[in-house]
């Protein structure tokens, strides 16, 4: 079955400081990765995402991502955090299932700045 | 246009009513999705349209009725609600395979 993992449900980091959010997946062939952010009340912004090709992807903001087919992991990066970053990060397969398509989520890891 | 649009924004509603929920989008995707989303959790898939087509239902309780009249629209139907079906509702779109989805802002439901 597929699956998405974020280890850390919770981090907090100073403002400038360098990121990492951690994210494992399961999935039986080639996966769809993605990861989002999600400002309290709001809606999901992609961030980024890996289809194929160059396993380090770059996003908006700032943010790149590597995939590591060996460690089944898609984690998130960041050189320098802004207070702006402060939000809740979701990790993302996309799954082919009865024919379809879909989108599984991690649990999420909220992202806390502290000036 | 990269946008998903949710309407209403807001909506409080009693557990003998009937409401809708509406979202529209005009970037030629033909698949579209309704989340569900509780208070610090990762949105839940409830319904899959795949061209116009209910393609997943995950089990989701009758009183939720999704409707896609076109591949535009895709509405969430509701009736008879709980208190516990107090959440934010995402939608969203993407083409039917290999893309990412684009989420709407969401609609907040409480239930009273």
């Amino acid at each position: 079955a597929q699956s998405v993992t974020q280890p850390d449900i919770h981090i907090t980091v100073s403002e400038g400081a360098s990121l990492e959010l951690r994210c494992n997946y399961s999935y039986g062939a080639t996966p769809y990765l993605f990861w989002y952010v999600q400002s309290p009340g709001q809606g999901l912004q992609l961030l980024l995402k890996y289809f194929s090709g160059d396993t380090l992807v770059q996003g908006i903001k700032g943010f790149e991502a590597e995939f590591k087919r060996s460690q089944s992991s898609f984690n998130l990066r960041k050189p320098s955090v802004h207070w702006s970053d402060a939000a809740e990060y979701f990790c993302a397969v996309g799954a082919h299932t009865s024919g379809t398509y879909k989108y599984i989520f991690g649990t999420g890891t909220r992202l806390k700045v502290l000036a | 246009d990269t946008e998903v649009t949710q309407t209403p924004k807001h909506l409080v509603m009693g557990m003998t009513n009937k409401k809708s929920l509406k979202c529209e989008q005009h970037m030629g995707h033909r698949a579209m999705y309704w989340y569900k989303q509780k208070a610090k959790k990762p949105p839940e898939l409830m319904f899959v349209y795949s061209y116009e087509k209910l393609s997943i239902n995950e089990s989701v309780p009758s009183r939720f009725s999704p409707e896609c009249p076109n591949s535009s629209l895709l509405n969430l139907h509701l009736h008879a609600l709980q208190p516990e079906d107090s959440a934010l509702y995402l939608c969203a779109s993407s083409q039917v395979a290999r893309s990412e989805a684009f989420f709407g802002q969401g609609t907040r439901l409480t239930v009273v």
